[in-house]
This record gives structure tokens, sequence and C-alpha cells, in this order.
């Protein structure tokens, strides 16, 4: 079974700029999950999709954080502007209805 | 507000022996725990999972322990390797296939 997808796997950006990242998850799975892991830190969660719905977005930074998951499939996170509290690892995951979550490698994201 | 607490950011133990990983939560809603293990450079790993009408449950080298009245759990690896090195994540949630918050992880050293 192939496991969850995600790209670019290293960003690096100049404050300011916009950034987006890619997920696939794992074939079947409903549910798709972003999380934000601050070095040090465990990863915590930005946003959650079920099909192509918005389940949970309460820690999502709306003025500038943005994802979308067309057709309940593929997903992308967008950042725009970045500042440079963003720098961080951006985890992708997904899960079958009640089964535990799976994680990309995550995309490392750079803010200069 | 840390909902859940790994206190210990640190482990090492001989190749062989028991690794006992702990993890603390406050919120009394959560009825889903889960255990991640991350190489660096990757996204993490499902371990285990326990549902909080479980005490315990077992997966080869792998057990997790859950306490609800002390809202306490625990990873036990029974013998542990060289390759168990890497950062351990408890995560919980209200019910399994909602979002999950995460311990700060605690690095485990297997030393040979």
């Amino acid at each position: 079974e192939a496991g969850v997808a995600q790209s670019p796997r290293y960003k690096i950006i100049e404050k300011r700029q916009s950034v987006a990242f890619w997920c696939n998850p794992i074939s079947g799975h409903a549910t798709l999950y972003w999380y934000q892991q601050i070095l040090g830190q465990g990863p915590k969660l930005l946003i959650q999709f079920q099909n192509n719905g918005v389940v949970d977005d309460s820690q999502l930074p709306k003025d500038r954080f943005s994802a979308e998951r067309l057709k309940g499939v593929d997903s992308t996170l967008k950042i725009q502007p970045a500042k440079l509290e963003d720098s961080a690892v951006y985890l992708c995951a997904s899960s079958p209805r009640g089964g535990a979550q799976h994680f990309g490698d995550g995309t490392r994201l750079s803010i200069l | 507000d840390q909902q859940v607490k790994q206190n210990s950011p640190s482990l090492s133990v001989q190749e062989g022996r028991i690794s006992i990983l702990n993890c603390d939560y406050t919120n009394s809603m959560f009825d889903y725990f889960l255990w991640y293990k991350k190489y660096p450079a990757e996204g993490p790993t499902f371990l285990i999972s326990i549902s909080s009408i479980k005490d315990k449950n077992e997966d080869g080298r792998f057990t997790v322990f859950l306490n609800k009245s002390a809202k306490h759990l625990s990873l036990h690896i029974v013998p542990s390797q060289p390759g168990d090195s890497a950062v351990y994540f408890c995560a919980a949630s209200v019910d399994a296939g909602n979002m999950l918050t995460f311990g700060g992880g605690t690095r485990l050293m297997v030393k040979p």
C-alpha cells in the first residue's frame, strides 16, 4: 500500500512570499489532516477534511493560511504571505473511517 | 495549555532492557490514544493505539497501558533494540478519526 505522498520535501522562501504544499493521501482514506510541527514540539493540527468538506479549521491562521481538497482526494495548503514564525515542518496525514492516522514525510519550510 | 504532556525529553536504555515512555493528559474527554515513532527527516509512524474501554494493548514488543483515573499512559518496549532509537510521540483524541493532540515527544536512545 502506497503511503501519504507530500511535495516538495524542502522549501526555502523569503518572508512575505507565498508557498504551496501538496498532499496525496492513501487511497480510500476519506479523512485528511494538515499539521504544523515546529522544531522541538509535537505536531499541531491546522485543518481536517472529511472527503472535500472541512471538519475543523479552528487552529488555521486564516488571514494567511488556506487549504483545499478538491474532489475529496489531493489537498493543497497555501501560505500567503509567509512570516518568519511559519518556519516548520508541514505534515499531511490521512485515515480511514475510525482508524489511525498515517503521516507523510512532510515539507520542511524555511523562511529567510 | 498543554493537554498532552511527555515530561521526559529523553531516555537512554541498554539494548535488551525495557524502555518505558510516559505520557500524561488533562482533557477527560480524550477517549483514544496513540503512540507514534519518528525518525529524522521522516513523518511520524503509527505504532500502537488504545481506546479508553481497555487498559492494555499489546503488539509484539510494544505494549501500551492506560490508567484513566490517573490520566496517564505508558509505552513499554521489550526488549529494546538499537533500531528503536527515535523520538516517540503520544497523541490523544476524543474519538478515533478526530484530530490528534500530541505531546512534545521523548527521544529514546538504545545503546548496543
